[in-house]
């Protein structure tokens, strides 16, 4: 099974301030690489798929990044919304499988 | 507009069994493969079972293979879970989910979940 490791497992940010979350896929798993998010008592919803596409509806100030096997999700400039906990997940073969999450938290 | 409504959760004993429904509209059901992911309470997400279009492929997580069943009825627009042996270890939020395209398994689209409580 494909083993996604997920970091920071917490982070507190400022408003305003970048925040980057990274990914790192346990073998070669391309672009099949997806950033989720998900709010408090809500179902999780798609920022980031193909690695690098944003999903619609979805904000430009959320970006996604590849450097071989490690991914990043990034929000260039963080806003109270965007407070919650995000997943990654591989989407190369079965089992699919998450990161552990991150939780983002406003300092 | 995508809706996934599961319904069938509750409070059930160690061993016995429990059969979570999904009812899918605003799309073609019968072009998607569907899957059942859970999130036990205060914990992150877990893929439980997939199923193509056709029912031709079937996947599993290795925590519910044997146990649990995946179907589907295209006529009915509806997907289910048949859970069977149910541990403490199962008790979760189970949300059906759809993925974006046809073929691609990047969970675009999920219901609010059907919580699922094992406990005697």
């Amino acid at each position: 099974d494909i083993q996604m490791t997920q970091s920071p497992a917490s982070l507190s940010a400022s408003l305003e301030e970048i925040v980057t979350i990274t990914c790192q896929a346990s073998q070669d798993i391309g672009n099949w690489l997806a950033w989720y998010q998900q709010k408090p008592g809500k179902s999780p919803q798609l920022l980031i798929y193909g690695a690098t596409s944003l999903a619609d509806g979805v904000p430009s100030r959320f970006s996604g990044s590849r450097s071989g096997t490690q991914y990043s999700l990034k929000i260039s400039r963080l806003q109270v919304e965007d407070i919650g906990i995000y997943y990654c997940q591989q989407a190369s073969s079965a089992p699919w499988t998450f990161g552990g999450g991150t939780k983002l938290e406003l300092k | 507009e995508v809706q996934l409504v599961e319904s069938g959760g509750g409070l059930v004993q160690p061993g016995r069994s429990l059969k979570l429904s999904c009812v899918a509209s605003g799309f073609t059901f019968s072009n998607y493969g569907m899957n059942w992911i859970r999130q036990a309470p205060g914990k992150g997400l877990e893929w439980v079972a997939y199923i193509s279009s056709g029912s031709s492929y079937i996947y599993y997580a290795e925590t519910v293979k044997g146990r649990f069943t995946i179907s589907r009825d295209n006529a009915k627009n509806t997907l289910y879970l048949q859970m069977t042996s149910l541990r403490s270890e199962d008790t979760a939020l189970y949300y059906c989910a759809r993925g974006l395209y046809p073929g691609y398994n990047w969970f675009a689209y999920w219901g609010q979940g059907t919580l699922v409580t094992v406990s005697s």
